[in-house]
């Protein structure tokens, strides 16, 4: 079946440093994948996303590369904020009704 | 924003009773889930809806039953809460399946005593 792993956190940054967090996935077919950021208090919302594989998805200054021949979307940002401290969930969808979630990576950003 | 609501936005409950959680959106869209989040699981899929009185069980269906008689309510019942059921309940909505966006309730935080 499908499943997503993304790198445990918190991941804790100062203010302007350069973020990764990496996100690997397993899945047939050709799954769109999702970065969904959950800030306190609120639901899941929508970062970026990319539907087929060398498709880069982009929002707010935040970038994430399909890339199929390491089954990896992993999310970057090259100057973080402190409004940017949240859960960060990668997702993929397939063709069924279900999508799969990573665990989230917290990160944690320090003026 | 995507129009979800979510009712009651917190709840708490003694334990063998019955909770009712109501979603309701305003997209018309067709497919509608329950997820619950703890700490150290992510979300857990509950229930969800491919269309009105169409249902099936996520992963952690235990203990939960869902309605859907109208497209935009989706109604979570906890039929005999449990302490195990505390957590925090998000609905979601799709307009599709295949590669299509899920937007995201605000969340009802339910705690059983």
């Amino acid at each position: 079946g499908n499943s997503v792993t993304q790198m445990e956190g918190p991941v804790t940054l100062s203010e302007e440093a350069f973020l990764t967090i990496n996100c690997t996935y397993t899945a047939t077919g050709y799954p769109s994948l999702f970065w969904y950021v959950q800030y306190p208090g609120e639901g899941l919302q929508l970062l970026l996303k990319a539907t087929k594989a060398d498709d880069k998805g982009s929002n707010k200054g935040f970038e994430a590369t399909y890339r199929k021949e390491t089954t990896s979307f992993h999310l970057e940002k090259g100057s973080v904020q402190v409004s940017d401290s949240a859960v960060y969930f990668c997702a993929l969808r397939g063709g069924s009704y279900i999508p799969t979630f990573g665990r989230g990576t917290s990160l944690i950003v320090h003026p | 924003d995507a129009g979800i609501t979510q009712s009651p936005r917190h709840k708490v409950t003694e334990t063998g009773t019955p909770v009712t959680l109501r979603c309701h959106q305003t997209e018309n869209h067709r497919y509608m889930y329950w997820y619950r989040q703890d700490p150290g699981h992510g979300l857990r899929l509950i229930h969800y809806s491919y269309g009105v009185k169409d249902t099936d069980k996520g992963e952690v269906s235990d203990g939960y039953s869902v309605s859907r008689s109208k497209t935009e309510d989706f109604l979570l019942t906890l039929e005999s809460a449990t302490s195990s059921q505390t957590s925090v309940y998000f609905c979601a909505i799709s307009e599709n399946t295949s590669g299509d966006t899920q937007y995201f309730g605000p969340g009802t935080r339910l705690t059983v005593l």
